[in-house]
């Protein structure tokens, strides 16, 4: 079983939608949770923290479920500069290993 | 503040060649370094992953081998190249101190052929 889980997508989306991802993660030790975006054939960079109340950057939210072990993202007003495959993260108790999920990959239409 | 620096950017290698990718830190010290693989349209595939000099954890059995010589490089090997090992190879870092996120170099592109 994967430790991470995300639908691939892709999710084709007009500008100015507001599109969410979830991601599920197997090990219920998982403590720290990230979104990453990684734009074609380049590294992958990190978008935002995820934290137990939920954050907020912008136009961009990340939730926390602990219970069901999933975390989400949400993008709102979505630009053409959006387009991206969105990377969940898990990192385990020790922080020692740092777990990536397949990816989902968002188009921004105009 | 921290770089990390990652070569070759790209590399042709044929099969049954060996393989050395580099990776080195600067401005930091005992990072917790890590390579990762990206087959072409997949995620993120964890390789191994090292807390300090000497100490190196493989995640998955394969035809790769990692070494960290000195606190801020951290090597990946092979002997003998195979097909599969076709991939973008991801070298990370991240503090040993916090839960911080991990910081990527820029990649090597390996194509085995």
């Amino acid at each position: 079983r994967k430790e991470v889980e995300q639908d691939p997508g892709p999710f084709n989306v007009p500008e100015g939608a507001t599109v969410a991802f979830n991601c599920t993660y197997s090990n219920s030790a998982s403590q720290s949770f990230f979104w990453y975006r990684q734009d074609c054939r380049k590294e992958p960079k990190l978008l935002m923290s995820v934290y137990s109340s939920g954050n907020e950057d912008g136009r961009f939210t990340a939730q926390l479920n602990r219970a069901s072990q999933y975390i989400s993202l949400l993008i709102r007003d979505s630009k053409l500069s959006d387009s991206a495959t969105y990377l969940c993260v898990v990192s385990l108790y020790n922080f020692n290993k740092f777990y990536f999920g397949s990816g989902t990959k968002l188009n921004v239409k105009p | 503040s921290q770089t990390i620096h990652q070569w070759p950017a790209t590399l042709v290698q044929p099969v049954g060649s060996p393989l050395s990718l580099e990776c080195t830190v600067e401005g930091t010290s005992n990072p917790n370094l890590y390579w990762y693989r990206q087959a072409a349209g997949r995620g993120l595939q964890l390789l191994f992953y090292s807390v300090g000099i000497g100490q190196i954890s493989s995640e998955v059995p394969q035809n790769l081998s990692a070494s960290r010589p000195q606190d801020r490089q951290f090597i990946l090997s092979s002997k003998k190249l195979l097909l599969s090992d076709s991939g973008f190879y991801l070298c990370a870092w991240r503090s040993g101190l916090l839960a911080d996120e991990a910081f990527f170099g820029q990649g090597t592109r390996l194509t085995v052929v």
